[in-house]
C-alpha cells in the first residue's frame, strides 16, 4: 500500500531562516505526492503537488518541494520563514485503486516559527 | 474559504448515542471524501462518494455509515458512539471521481466529543 512518513513531529525555525519539513514515501508505480497545511481550528489547505515533470515544485505562499526519486523523498521548503507559517503540515500520497482520488496522509509535522 | 460547508461545527454527546454530520461540497463538485482526525490516529480516510455512488472505503467502522444524496450533499452517520470516536471529522470535495489533479478542498470540520 502507498504510504508517506514524516519523521519529525515538530520543526522549530527562526523567522527569516530557511525551513525544511521532511517527507518520505513508499509507493508502487509513479507517485502522486501532495503537501497540505492546517492552521488552528481550520480545515486542510492545498499547498502543492507533484504528479510528473520538474522535480522542483512551486506552490502557494512561497513554498516549494523537491521530489527526489533516488531518496524517495518529497521535502517541503521555504527560503525565508514567516511567523505566520506556523501551522501543521501534512504530506500525502494518492492511493490506488485508481478509480478514486483519495489521499493517504502522513502523521503531520508542526512547524513553529519564532520571531 | 474552501466552499465546503460542514455542520455542525461542534457536537457533544454521550456514549451509545447516534449523530449525523452533514457536508455540502463546493458548487459543481461531484466527489465527497470523509476523513477522521484524532490525536492518536492522525488523519484517517473513511469513505469516498462520487455522484451518489460509493467509490472507496477506508478504515470505517461498521457503526459508521455514509451516503451522498442527489443534490450531492453527504451525511456521515455515527452510531453506538464510544469515547474513542471523539475526533474532528472532515469532509473534502473535488470535481471528479478520478483523474482530477488530486487537489481536495476541505471543510473546517465537525468536532465530535463523546462523554
Amino acid at each position: 500500500a502507498q504510504s508517506v512518513a514524516q519523521p519529525e513531529d515538530q520543526v522549530n525555525v527562526a523567522e527569516g531562516n530557511p525551513l525544511t519539513v521532511k517527507c518520505t514515501y513508499s509507493v508502487s508505480g509513479n507517485p502522486y505526492l501532495f503537501w497540505y497545511v492546517q492552521y488552528p481550528n481550520r480545515g486542510l489547505q492545498f499547498l502543492l503537488k507533484y504528479i510528473t515533470g520538474d522535480n522542483l515544485v512551486k506552490g502557494s505562499y512561497g513554498f516549494e518541494a523537491e521530489f527526489n526519486k533516488s531518496q524517495t523523498s518529497f521535502h517541503l521548503k521555504k527560503p525565508s520563514a514567516l511567523v505566520s507559517d506556523s501551522a501543521l503540515y501534512f504530506c500525502a500520497v494518492r492511493d490506488p485503486p485508481y478509480n478514486t482520488d483519495k489521499l493517504i496522509f502522513g502523521t503531520g509535522t508542526r512547524l513553529q516559527v519564532f520571531p | 474559504d474552501s466552499g465546503v460547508t460542514q455542520t455542525p461545527k461542534h457536537l457533544i454527546t454521550a456514549t451509545g448515542q447516534r449523530v449525523t454530520l452533514r457536508c455540502s461540497p463546493r458548487s459543481g463538485d461531484l466527489s465527497v471524501y470523509w476523513y477522521q482526525q484524532s490525536l492518536d490516529q492522525g488523519l484517517q480516510f473513511l469513505i469516498h462518494y462520487y455522484n451518489g455512488e460509493e467509490r472507496a472505503k477506508g478504515n470505517i467502522l461498521e457503526r459508521f455509515s455514509a451516503q451522498q444524496f442527489p443534490d450531492l450533499h453527504s451525511e456521515l452517520n455515527l452510531s453506538s458512539l464510544e469515547l474513542g470516536d471523539s475526533a474532528l471529522y472532515f469532509c473534502a470535495s473535488s470535481p471528479h471521481g478520478f483523474g482530477n489533479t488530486g487537489e481536495l478542498f476541505f471543510g473546517e470540520g465537525s468536532r465530535l466529543t463523546v462523554l
